[in-house]
């Protein structure tokens, strides 16, 4: 069974650049979550989504980023014209429940991001 | 609002020692907690859960933890460091009230030979 997948594994883009970061959860779960670690700090949640819809997207800064995570394919978190303060990795984790139940999270392996 | 607090962002312990790994937390519910292990450029790996069951929790590779609501804290321990333990090692609380997982700082755990 494989786990949750994350490409890339690292991406550099210079400043003013898109990013596109793709997740794909484990079989059978349909609750993707995105979090964004910087250096020497712990994980931060972003955005909470399920097939089609933003459940929660508290954690993400206002402008320039959004995520998806439509009915076929991967969940896409989109970071337009990047700055060096988007530099961090980036996690997906996905559950087969919501975070309203005790469903654990599992993590991919990240995408780390570089802007140049 | 829940927060996490990890005391000391390095711990270093002797092959063979106790690993102790502290954590406190703050929430206006019943938490969820959590321990998870990122070694270096990886993801997160689940070691343990606590969801308002036994208050002692036995996780993942020889690892535990202990729920104390009197405290506030949910410590991780294991009898025995190996070299393998070498990790950053994350504490995180969730409520049942539809939050996020709520993540501390890490811990960044050394083994010596």
């Amino acid at each position: 069974n494989a786990g949750v997948m994350q490409n890339p594994r690292h991406l550099v883009r210079r400043r003013g650049q898109e990013a596109r970061l793709r997740c794909s959860p484990m079989k059978g779960h349909s609750h993707v979550y995105w979090y964004r670690q910087l250096p020497e700090e712990g994980l931060k949640f972003m955005v909470y989504l399920q097939k089609e819809n933003i459940i929660d997207e508290s954690g993400m800064p206002k402008e320039r980023f959004s995520a998806e995570f439509p009915k076929e394919g991967p969940s896409i978190l989109r970071i337009q014209q990047v700055v060096r303060g988007d530099s961090a990795a980036y996690f997906c984790a996905s559950s087969a429940q919501g975070f309203t139940s005790t469903d654990t999270q599992y993590f991919g392996p990240g995408t780390r991001l570089t802007v140049l | 609002a829940q927060s996490v607090t990890q005391l000391g962002s390095h711990v270093s312990v002797s092959e063979g020692a106790l690993v102790l790994l502290r954590c406190n937390y703050s929430s206006s519910v019943p938490p969820y907690l959590f321990w998870y292990v990122q070694y270096p450029n990886q993801g997160l790996q689940l070691l343990l859960k606590y969801t308002s069951a036994a208050t002692l929790v036995k996780g993942i590779n020889g690892f535990e933890a202990e729920f104390k609501k009197s405290e506030t804290s949910f410590h991780l321990t294991k009898p025995s460091a190996h070299m393998s333990d070498a990790a950053e090692y994350f504490c995180a609380v969730s409520s049942r009230r539809n939050t996020p997982l709520v993540f501390g700082k890490g811990t960044r755990l050394s083994v010596i030979a």
